[in-house]
């Protein structure tokens, strides 16, 4: 059956430095993979994209990398922040009917 | 902006009590979703609707039904709850496969069952 794995440990990270999450997947091929961000309480809310066929795609400090051979993305998230303290998940697509699956999330604490 | 608005964020019901849980999306979506979010095991897809009327199970649709009578409302019923439905209920939205494959999700409702 598919499997999205993300580390179920936090990670904590001091300000200023640069945070790497990781999904990996099997038995699945995704056409796309997208991250989400998710504030406690709150529901998630997307921020990137990445096809199949694109290595790496950046958003202002976001970068993230898929490797469909290695079937893993990495999540990178420069010169962090506090506010960027947050849960972050990962989501493979498509399923039929535009449905995504999702990862648990990984919690990220950017400390001061 | 695109807004997922759900009925409810917090709700306490019994055992055997009927739940609605409401959701409304104002960006013309045809996709619509409900999800139930628990620890440890993330957001489980329980029914989605690609369609007024139209309804698909998800992965976990036991004990729950679904109901899209216009494109704007879609809503998740608990025909008699039970407390292991206790969980955090997430709606979402999206536009038709490949225009983007963004989903929207609202605030969500924490609902408790005693």
């Amino acid at each position: 059956s598919q499997k999205i794995e993300q580390n179920s440990e936090a990670l904590n990270i001091q300000e200023g430095k640069t945070a790497t999450l990781t999904c990996n997947y099997t038995n699945y091929s995704p056409a796309y993979l997208q991250w989400y961000r998710q504030d406690p309480g709150r529901g998630p809310v997307f921020l990137l994209l990445i096809r199949e066929n694109e290595k790496e795609k950046r958003k202002e400090r976001l970068k993230v990398t898929f490797d469909t051979t290695l079937k893993q993305s990495l999540f990178h998230i420069t010169a962090s922040q506090p506010a960027d303290s947050a849960t972050y998940l990962c989501a493979l697509g498509p399923g039929g009917g535009n449905k995504l699956t999702f990862g648990t999330g990984t919690q990220l604490k950017v400390e001061l | 902006d695109v807004k997922v608005t759900q009925s409810s964020r917090y709700l306490v019901k019994r055992t055997g009590e009927k739940v609605f849980l409401e959701c409304v999306q104002d960006m013309d979506h045809e996709n619509m979703f409900w999800y139930r979010q628990d620890p440890g095991l993330g957001l489980r897809l329980i029914y989605f609707s690609y369609d007024v009327k139209m309804k698909e199970k998800g992965d976990i649709p036991e004990g729950y039904s679904v109901s899209r009578e216009k494109k704007e409302r879609f809503s998740l019923i608990l025909e008699s709850a039970s407390t292991n439905q206790t969980s955090m209920y997430l709606c979402a939205s999206s536009p038709p496969s490949g225009i983007t494959d963004t989903q929207y999700f609202g605030p969500g409702t924490r609902l408790t069952v005693l």
